[in-house]
């Protein structure tokens, strides 16, 4: 079993629909959680971090946290063709280590 | 600018010539870290730092070696490189204090390939 699960996509949505990306986990003692964007070929670029139960936004953007059932997730209102890239969800499990999931491929179709 | 920086943006070379890829951060982190991408296997650690003088394995450090001699620099070194460590390469930095110490910033990646 991997340690963080994503669906690789690609997932596919209208512009201005709600994008929703799923991530589970394996390690019950990770305490914060990452959404990373990243354009191919280019560096991953933070978009949101979580640390509590429950949700937190961030203009467009909603990250979703559920300790209990090891589950995080991104929620992309309004989706724009910009959006469209690759979305890796990256848990911190002890001191600064971070353990990437493989990537959900995005696309936004206008 | 808060950045992190990496030399050469890309390489190509041939099995067994030493090379080594440059990392430096100007955010003064304690921590650093190298990462390799390869597809539908998403980012690997291949090695961190917590400070100067202080690094340890991550999950694929076979191949690699890394020093830590100064806070700004991290350098990744191939001694003898080989097809199977063609890919693209992240150097990442995070504070390892304070309210959002776990947040890592990347470099801009290097594309290395081996002939």
């Amino acid at each position: 079993q991997k340690e963080v699960e994503q669906n690789s996509g690609p997932l596919s949505v209208p512009e201005g629909a709600i994008a929703s990306l799923n991530c589970t986990y394996s390690d019950r003692g990770s305490q914060s959680f990452f959404w990373y964007r990243q354009y191919s070929g280019k560096s991953p670029e933070l978009i949101m971090f979580i640390y509590s139960n429950g949700d937190k936004e961030d203009g467009r953007f909603t990250a979703q946290l559920n300790k209990a059932s090891q589950y995080v997730s991104l929620l992309i209102r309004d989706s724009q063709p910009s959006d469209s890239a690759t979305y890796l969800c990256a848990v911190n499990q002890y001191g600064n280590k971070l353990v990437f999931g493989a990537g959900t491929i995005l696309r936004v179709k206008s | 600018e808060a950045q992190v920086t990496q030399n050469p943006r890309y390489l190509i070379t041939v099995t067994g010539k030493k090379l080594t890829v440059t990392c430096s951060q100007n955010m003064n982190h304690e921590y650093m870290s190298w990462y390799r991408q390869d597809p539908g296997l998403g980012l690997r650690q291949i090695y961190y730092s917590m400070n100067v003088e202080v690094t340890d394995k991550g999950d694929v450090p076979e191949g690699y070696k890394v020093s830590r001699k100064e806070k700004r620099n991290f350098p990744l070194i191939l001694e003898s490189p080989s097809p199977n460590q063609t890919s693209l390469y992240f150097c990442a930095s995070s504070s390892t204090s304070g309210r959002r110490a776990d947040t890592q910033y990347f470099g801009p990646g290097t594309r290395l390939t081996v002939l």
